[in-house]
């Protein structure tokens, strides 16, 4: 069981902004800085959006941004699209596993 | 281009043995960690295990310890995920992909930049 908790299900109407929380304790989330955040949508392999906490990888749309404060990290995904509606999950070390990912979040566009 | 390439899709019995298998091409395999994700269907994903090409280090999670062997062919960029005796638990679909960042003996950090194409294990009497 992931120690990293997401809420199941966030949605926003096109153009709104959005945020997706992971929360573990303070000796996952909030001891380092490696969080990590993947998009999965349906049938396709997951894809990295953000990397140590709030570094955008080369090719990923700047809508997307990562924080983190205490034992929360957060993915904002502003002017929301269409395109943007899949799974997201979060990862880091925990500290009762050598790595983990988070619950998981289903994003609606709605 | 930095690629991750799977091996085909299975259907096999409980019972059976199987090993699947990730290329990589395009970076230096040996000189980056390379882990399996499982996802059950309709489920989120799990991190099984990591291993280091260059001196084939593992560090397997604690929930598929003594469940799954991680192996590699560093001659051919080659990583693989092996089951001994499959269940119909392990129906799923498997990922390997490269982390960026470090290890140490116990723990993890970084994250996965390039994921292969995922591998379907089905196993069903």
């Amino acid at each position: 069981q992931s120690a990293l908790t997401q809420p199941a299900s966030v949605s926003g109407s096109p153009g709104q902004s959005i945020t997706i929380s992971c929360t573990g304790t303070s000796s996952d989330v909030d001891g380092y800085k490696y969080v990590s955040w993947y998009q999965q949508h349906p049938d396709k392999a997951p894809k990295i959006m953000i990397y140590d906490v709030s570094h955008r990888p080369s090719g990923v749309s700047n809508r997307f941004s990562g924080s983190k404060s205490g034992d929360t990290a957060s993915l904002t995904i502003s002017g929301l699209q269409a395109e943007d509606e899949a799974d997201y999950y979060c990862s880091s070390y925990t500290s009762n596993s050598p790595y983990a990912f988070g619950t998981g979040t289903r994003v609606t566009v709605l | 281009e930095m690629q991750l390439v799977q091996s085909g899709a299975e259907v096999k019995k409980p019972g059976e043995s199987l090993r699947i298998s990730c290329k990589a091409s395009g970076y230096s395999f040996a000189t980056s960690w390379v882990g399996w994700v499982r996802q059950m269907p309709g489920k989120g994903l799990e991190w099984m295990g990591i291993i280091y090409p260059g001196d084939s280090r593992i560090i397997v999670s604690p929930s598929f310890q003594g469940q799954v062997t991680i192996s590699v062919d560093k001659s051919i960029s080659t990583a693989y995920l092996q089951w001994s005796s499959l269940q119909a638990s392990d129906t799923a679909v498997y990922y390997c992909a490269r982390q960026v960042g470090f290890c140490t003996s116990a723990t993890c950090f970084g994250a996965f930049d390039v994921w292969g194409q995922g591998t379907m294990v089905s196993v069903s009497s």
